[in-house]
């Protein structure tokens, strides 16, 4: 059975640094890529980053870019995202997702929440 | 990256057909089959019922279809049941990755 199980969130102030894990089963994690996205509370789905299944490529929303890292490592079968500088309006609950190609997203984690307020 | 456009609600009765478009431009919607649509139910993760514009994954019924024409996408939800009330969200490959506003179906 497949599975993601992300984690990680919390509360954290302003300018503060956090990182996600997202540890995935039940596939070949190493022929997929790997997707955050993230739901500010009452609002809808907004894309973060991704990477490409040996790790050589990533892309990142502007709202993101230059604060936000994603890594992975495939002998650990486990994806990450570490978070800089962040801001008020990066609270929202974050979700990693497996990618089956071209931006379909067939997989989610349960979420995990993160909190950025002092 | 602008968000796709979707309404933010939409209402049908049990048994009844809706249809949720989702607009975009030549860059994402119209410019590739790769339009994917998902499910949210409250407080839960969403669900991938939608992909390249028309394939279902396993599993979802074939109550859900979905068709493109031009910049704009639709999801169509035919004989509608309760359960099927939730946040729908369209999803395009383009130069960004780009997500719609969702759209609150109600069932009523």
């Amino acid at each position: 059975e497949v599975q993601v199980v992300d984690s990680g969130g919390g509360l954290v102030q302003p300018g503060g640094s956090l990182r996600l894990s997202c540890a995935a089963s039940g596939f070949t994690f190493g022929r997929f890529w790997m997707d955050w996205v993230r739901q500010a509370p009452g609002k809808g789905l907004e894309w973060v980053a991704n990477i490409k299944e040996d790790g050589t490529e990533e892309y990142y929303a502007d709202s993101v870019k230059g604060r936000f890292t994603i890594s992975r490592d495939n002998a650990k079968n486990s994806l990450y995202l570490q978070m800089n500088s962040l801001r008020a309006d990066d609270t929202a609950v974050y979700f990693c997702a497996r990618n089956r190609g071209w931006f379909s997203l067939d997989f989610w984690g349960q979420g995990t929440l993160v909190t950025v307020s002092s | 990256q602008s968000a796709l456009t979707q309404p933010p609600s939409a209402s049908g009765s049990p048994g009844q057909s809706v249809t949720i478009s989702c607009t975009g431009t030549s860059s994402d919607v119209g410019g590739y089959n790769f339009v994917s649509w998902y499910q949210q139910h409250p407080g839960k993760a969403p669900k991938l019922i939608i992909y390249e514009v028309s394939k279902r994954p396993s599993g979802v019924p074939d109550r859900f279809s979905g068709s493109k024409s031009g910049n704009t996408a639709s999801l169509t939800v035919s004989g509608l049941q309760a359960e099927d009330e939730a946040d729908y969200y369209c999803a395009s490959f383009g130069g960004s990755r780009v997500f719609g506003g969702g759209t609150k179906l109600t069932v009523l």
